[in-house]
């Protein structure tokens, strides 16, 4: 089985502290997304990559950053965390094109931040 | 940007019958992906079925099946003999490129 896991469930942190969101996928996929999810809004995706080192922006990219240093491991990075970023937070990885599965995306358990 | 809606924003459902969650689509391309996934409460987003456009026949998976419609762009998942388990968001996805996701349809199953 594919497993997807972010470092935590709940998170609470202050108006402007650095916030960090770590997710790590053990099923050797090239690509991983990060996602906000809102009630109402559905999925929006903030950012995503295709290989280390490698990042684009999704649709909602401003306020955040990315990291992907090893394949594994897709950081999400919130600079300085205000109260319109809480939110839950949701990693997927997936596999390239080719293959019964092609870009099926594998879900981590989600991150609810909470800013105050 | 491709655009996905989702015109059913909660439905509910008698156990052991169907209901059908439509799902419409804007895109310009011809070849794409569409899934539909199930978040149920408190718990992991899971994969529940699978299309690609350039393929006519419907996708089935067990008691899910979808009705896909590539020239009307409808891409409506259909659960038979619904189970108390199914109670879940619903989400459609198109994907070309990226994922783009609809707002969901809120599912519950009632005894």
């Amino acid at each position: 089985d594919v497993k997807v896991t972010q470092s935590s469930r709940y998170l609470v942190k202050r108006t402007g502290e650095k916030v960090f969101l770590e997710c790590v996928q053990d099923m050797d996929h090239e690509n991983m997304f990060w996602y906000r999810q809102d009630p109402g809004l559905g999925l929006r995706l903030i950012y995503f990559s295709y290989d280390v080192k490698m990042k684009e922006k999704g649709d909602i990219p401003e306020g955040y950053s990315v990291s992907r240093e090893k394949k594994e491991r897709f950081s999400l990075i919130l600079e300085s965390a205000s109260t319109n970023q809480t939110s839950m937070y949701l990693c997927a990885s997936s596999s390239p094109a080719g293959g019964e599965t092609s870009y099926e995306q594998y879900f981590g358990p989600g991150t609810r931040l909470t800013v105050t | 940007a491709q655009t996905v809606t989702q015109s059913q924003p909660e439905m509910s459902v008698q156990e052991a019958e169907t209901v059908t969650l439509s799902c419409t689509y804007d895109t310009s391309e011809n070849n794409y992906y569409l899934f539909w996934y199930k978040q149920p409460p408190s718990r992991q987003m899971i994969l529940v079925i699978r299309q690609e456009a350039y393929k006519q026949q419907n996708a089935t998976e067990n008691r899910f099946s979808v009705n896909f419609q590539k020239a009307a762009k409808s891409f409506s998942l259909k659960i038979s003999d619904s189970q108390l388990g199914d109670t879940a968001m619903y989400f459609c996805a198109f994907m070309k490129n990226q994922f783009y996701f609809g707002t969901g349809t809120s599912l519950t199953v009632i005894p």
